[in-house]
């Protein structure tokens, strides 16, 4: 079966610094989804990659997605304390018909 | 717009009970998932219904039940509980499959 591996884990940065997260599939990407929980909320969909090499944007975020490493990154740039949460990455099974999700990675951001 | 609000919030049960869980997918959706979560790990998939059939199940035993109905809202149910099965359960919709999906705010149970 399929496995996303999240990297960090979780992260603790200053505000105003960049950080990536990276997200790595055991398996062919068919499609891949990033979302922010906060603890113990429902999942806020931020961006959705399906070709290889695709590159999407929103405000001060950027995701990634290379098809040969089967792997995708996402990059916050001058980091703010609302930026702070968990970041889960999701696949879509071979069929089309679930998600796979990441253990998330946690972001702290320090003001 | 309404997005995916789901019913309970919050569900205490008991070892050996029943429970229902209710979501009503975003305006024009057709699909609809549920997925299990707990502490400090991802969601794991449970069921996938579109236009009233199930298109996709998880590895989760026979205890757990799902349906949609003709207005694309969806039950969850959950027989003979047990202590593990203390969790966050989200649901998503989506116009079609996985494309892509939109979650609630889930309903915590928790089994005692």
């Amino acid at each position: 079966s399929q496995e996303l591996e999240q990297s960090p884990q979780s992260l603790i940065v200053q505000e105003g610094k960049n950080l990536t997260i990276n997200c790595t599939s055991s398996k062919t990407l068919y499609g891949l989804y990033w979302y922010k929980q906060k603890y113990g909320e429902g999942l806020i969909f931020l961006m959705m990659l399906q070709k290889g090499g695709e590159e999407k944007s929103h405000e001060k975020i950027t995701a990634k997605l290379d098809e040969k490493k089967q792997q995708s990154s996402l990059h916050i740039t001058a980091s703010q304390p609302s930026h702070a949460g968990i970041y889960l990455c999701g696949a879509d099974n071979q069929a089309g018909t679930a998600l796979i999700f990441g253990k998330g990675t946690t972001l702290s951001v320090s003001s | 717009d309404a997005g995916v609000t789901q019913s309970p919030t919050h569900l205490i049960k008991t070892r050996g009970q029943q429970v229902t869980l209710r979501c009503s997918p975003i305006s024009g959706h057709k699909s609809v998932s549920w997925y299990q979560q707990v502490l400090g790990q991802g969601p794991q998939f449970i069921f996938q219904y579109y236009e009233k059939e199930e298109r996709g199940r998880g590895n989760f035993p026979d205890r757990f039940s799902a349906r949609q109905f003709p207005n694309y809202s969806s039950e969850l149910n959950v027989n003979a509980l047990l202590l593990g099965d203390s969790a966050l359960y989200l649901c998503a919709s989506s116009l079609v499959g996985n494309q892509p999906q939109h979650f609630g705010d889930g309903t915590r149970l928790s089994i005692l």
